[in-house]
């Protein structure tokens, strides 16, 4: 049982290339949701998904886009990446929308150069 | 504003000592707090849960506590081991982002 699998795990891209991140959960959840995380600060909710083919606008959505077109996948694109955008990109699923336990995938590191 | 707050931001303990780390909120209404463990490069694993009837819960050298009236959690850790090294997360259901995540407490142990 894989869980919540993210690829790639690192990435280097130069300013204004775009990049998808994929992530695949097989534990059968309807939620999926994207975080970036950042030195000094708390997980942050970029998008997230409540079913197939739904996605909505977290805390920090700007530059970024997300599809769920399969239950299993959660999809976050960069179209024009940009020096900011460096961070450690967290992908997660769960059961239910609050309360119950979250699973994270083990992370994307990008560094937009 | 719901807000999660850790502290102390970073720890350094010897091994086999005792430690603890605090987690204060405003959300509400609270149903359950959660706290996770981030080993470095891997992403958050959840510890414990916290539900509002519940005080005090125990996994392992993991204890946790619970005070709904002045809105404060602690985790305790009992004799550390090196393996105990890593960010300590605390998760309140609420807000914005549905959940609210606190900063974390960076603990480290050593030899």
């Amino acid at each position: 049982n894989a869980g919540v699998t993210q690829t790639p795990k690192f990435r280097v891209l130069k300013t204004g290339q775009s990049m998808t991140l994929l992530c695949a959960q097989d534990m059968n959840h309807e939620y999926m949701y994207w975080y970036r995380q950042d030195p000094g600060m708390g997980l942050r909710l970029i998008h997230y998904s409540v079913g197939e083919g739904t996605t909505a606008k977290g805390e920090v959505p700007d530059g970024y886009n997300v599809s769920r077109l399969k239950k299993q996948n959660f999809l976050l694109g960069l179209e024009s990446a940009a020096p900011s955008q460096t961070s450690v990109y967290f992908c997660a699923s769960s059961l239910t929308l609050r309360g119950t336990e979250a699973f994270f995938g083990q992370g994307t590191r990008l560094t937009v150069v | 504003k719901n807000q999660v707050e850790q502290s102390p931001q970073s720890l350094i303990i010897l091994e086999g000592k005792n430690c603890t780390l605090q987690c204060n909120y405003t959300v509400s209404p609270f149903s359950n707090l959660r706290w996770y463990k981030q080993d470095t490069g891997r992403g958050p694993v959840s510890l414990t849960i916290m539900t509002f009837s519940e005080n005090t819960k125990s996994n392992r050298r993991y204890t946790a506590t619970l005070d709904a009236d002045t809105k404060q959690s602690s985790l305790h850790i009992t004799a550390s081991q090196l393996s105990d090294s890593a960010s300590y997360i605390c998760v309140v259901p609420g807000g914005y982002q549905k959940v609210t995540f606190g900063t974390g407490t960076k603990l480290q142990v050593i030899p």
